[in-house]
């Protein structure tokens, strides 16, 4: 199976700021990735599709990058609502997988 | 407006059975690929089964030889028998459909429903 390792695992961050989620995966996957955020006690929200599209809906704000093992969540200046947990999905191959997730927190 | 709402969770002793249900409604449900995806308390997300419109299957390891998922496109519904459930199992779990047909991203989620196993 294809593991994804997410780092950092938390980051603490200010209302303004921007921040990068970085997501590895244990093999090629070409542009096969997701990334989705999750507000506590509710289901994930999809964000990014194919390493670089956005979701409908999605602020602009939120941005991907990367393609084979490397891939990049950015966001560009974070907001109150932002603050909670993100995770990248692997689509290239089942068993289909994600990343641990990065909690975001306010500083 | 699409939504999906899973039913059926519940505690069950160590060994037990479970079957999960998910309804969907708003697209037209016998075209999309449908999964189930698992959080445990505290945890972070796991995938667990894919069913296509068509009929293929796939699971995750985990699972494999004690969950089928199953679905009644008549119905809109898709499904997931658990047998000889552990401890381990312990989960909300989310029925998820695909973005678009050969998409394996999941764009509308249901709220969850938890299953726990204890005895």
């Amino acid at each position: 199976a294809i593991q994804l390792t997410q780092s950092p695992s938390s980051l603490s961050a200010s209302v303004g700021d921007r921040v990068t989620i970085t997501c590895r995966a244990s093999q090629g996957i070409s542009s096969a990735l997701a990334w989705y955020q999750q507000r506590p006690g509710k289901a994930p929200k999809l964000l990014i599709y194919g390493a670089s599209s956005l979701e409908s809906g999605v602020p602009s704000r939120f941005s991907g990058i990367g393609s084979g093992t490397d891939f990049t969540l950015t966001i560009s200046s974070l907001q109150p609502e932002d603050f909670v947990t993100y995770y990248c999905q692997q689509s290239n191959s089942f068993p289909l997988t994600f990343g641990g997730g990065t909690n975001v927190e306010i500083k | 407006e699409v939504q999906l709402v899973e039913s059926g969770g519940g505690l069950v002793q160590p060994g037990g059975s479970l079957r999960l249900s998910c309804t969907a409604s708003g697209f037209t449900f016998s075209t999309y690929a449908m999964t189930w995806v698992r959080q445990a308390p505290g945890k972070g997300l796991q995938w667990v089964s894919v069913m296509s419109g068509g009929g293929s299957i796939y699971y995750a390891d985990s699972v494999m030889g004690r969950f089928t998922v199953s679905r009644d496109n008549s119905k809109n519904t898709l499904y997931l028998q658990m047998n000889s459930l552990r401890a381990e199992d312990t989960a909300v779990y989310y029925c998820a459909k695909y973005r678009r047909f050969g998409e394996r991203y999941f764009d509308y989620w249901g709220q969850g429903i938890l299953v726990t196993v204890s005895a």
